[in-house]
């Protein structure tokens, strides 16, 4: 079945520090690529997403790259803040449309410090 | 224009007892999608509902139920709780003609005591 894999958290960044999350997936046919992230106490927000290979999302300086031959989408951010502070979630839906279920990674915390 | 609103924000019940969560999806929205997410874990999917008819589940057990109105607003039910039972869960309305993509609310905590 599909599954998304990320790398296990917590990543504590100074701030201005350069961000780079990893996440893996497996599916079959070509699935669309989700980053959402979560502020305490909140739902989860739609950060970026990117729907074929090659494509980039990009959004509030955040960038992922959907990578076919790696099966990849790693989320990088040149300077964070401490606003960045978050849980993040990368997630794979298998068809474009919206019907589709989406499968989530466990997420990493990311904890940014003066 | 309001989001997806959930309700109640967060409840305790007992093992045993029966639970309905509600949900209202953003204006313009057909589809909701339901979630649990245990505690340190990413969001599990539960089931979808669209013309008031569950068109997808996950691996979930019988004990959960759900519903949706013709205003396409959405129950979920889950019957016999036990402890494991106790997440967060998020409903995500979406739109099967725009392809507007997901809008998350921001839970229902249930604590299962």
């Amino acid at each position: 079945g599909d599954s998304v894999t990320q790398m296990e958290g917590p990543v504590t960044l100074s701030e201005e520090a350069f961000l780079t999350i990893n996440c893996t997936y497996t599916a079959t046919g070509y699935p669309s690529l989700f980053w959402y992230v979560q502020y305490p106490g909140e739902g989860l927000q739609l950060l970026l997403k990117a729907t074929k290979a090659d494509d980039k999302g990009s959004n509030k300086g955040f960038e992922a790259t959907y990578r076919k031959e790696t099966t990849s989408f790693h989320l990088e951010k040149g300077s964070v803040q401490v606003s960045d502070s978050a849980v993040y979630f990368c997630a794979l839906a298998r068809d474009t449309g919206t019907a589709s279920k989406l499968t989530f990674g466990t997420g990493t915390r990311l904890q940014v410090t003066l | 224009d309001a989001g997806v609103t959930q309700s109640p924000t967060h409840l305790i019940k007992t093992r045993g007892q029966q639970v309905t969560l509600r949900c209202s999806p953003k204006s313009g929205h057909d589809t909701v999608s339901w979630y649990q997410q245990a505690l340190g874990q990413g969001p599990q999917f539960i089931f979808q509902y669209y013309e008031e008819e569950e068109r997808q589940r996950g691996n979930f057990p019988d004990r959960f139920s759900g519903h949706q109105f013709p205003n396409y607003s959405s129950e979920l039910n889950v019957n016999a709780l036990l402890l494991g039972d106790s997440a967060l869960y998020l409903c995500a309305s979406s739109s099967l003609g725009t392809g507007d993509g997901y809008t998350f609310g921001s839970g229902t905590r249930l604590t299962v005591v």
